[in-house]
């Protein structure tokens, strides 16, 4: 399978405790994107890597959010001292350089994160 | 500001009835570009289509077609015949079209969905 892997698929945390969750893009996709979706919401944006630069990051993306993505691969994305509000899924998405596929996003299956 | 709004939360049909997905944006970029995704029961958001701003033809894929009108804004989905596989969570989405590394750009401002059940 050559798409979009995240890790974990669930992850269920008490308040308070810190979680971290990976995402692998399509090899040699420059660009890594991090969304959030509640239920009944569309994904919001919050943070965009190209290559190893974070180059934007959303205002919902807190001080207590914190994304990296060492060597332009993969990228992880910390949420320190979750709380309940925190609980959504999180999906990553990359996209290719150029090609036929310019611009398109292809999303991993996301990670469903249960702030208890 | 980029917005997109779905104003259809939820369309239920039969099968085999044609249904239309409304999406209408908001945008000040001269260069964007506008999607529809699907997401299935399973989660995972699926590519239907991608148009430029600078490409109004209207597209058809099979039992899919899209409207692209730049005069009112508008990107509507077309179904024609719908299955009960068609069943799902739809979203429009609109990205900006900078220079790559710009702050607007492949960012996705997606609308809030909208729940088509095709029952049989």
């Amino acid at each position: 399978d050559t798409g979009v892997s995240q890790d974990p698929r669930h992850k269920i945390t008490k308040r308070g405790q810190n979680v971290t969750f990976r995402c692998d893009p399509i090899s040699e996709h420059n660009r890594l994107y991090w969304y959030r979706q509640t239920l009944g919401q569309g994904p919001e944006f919050l943070t965009y890597f190209q290559n190893e630069a974070q180059l934007e990051k959303s205002r919902l993306l807190s001080d207590r959010f914190s994304a990296e993505r060492p060597k332009g691969s993969f990228s992880t994305l910390e949420i320190q001292r979750t709380e309940q509000g925190d609980s959504a899924m999180y999906l990553c998405a990359s996209s290719p350089r150029g090609g036929r596929s310019y611009n398109e996003q292809f999303f991993g299956p996301g990670t469903r994160l249960t702030v208890l | 500001a980029q917005k997109v709004t779905q104003a259809q939360t939820e369309i239920s049909v039969v099968e085999k009835e044609d249904v239309t997905l409304d999406c209408v944006y908001e945008t000040r970029d001269t260069t964007y570009y506008l999607f529809w995704y699907k997401q299935p029961p399973s989660g995972e958001l699926v590519f239907l289509i991608r148009r430029n701003s600078f490409d109004e033809q209207n597209e058809i894929s099979g039992r899919y077609s899209w409207n692209f009108q730049k005069s009112t804004s508008s990107f509507n989905f077309t179904i024609t015949a719908s299955q009960v596989v068609d069943s799902a969570v739809y979203f429009c989405a609109l990205s900006g079209g900078g220079n790559a590394g710009g702050t607007s750009y492949g960012k996705l401002t997606f609308g809030q969905g909208t729940i088509l059940t095709v029952h049989p």
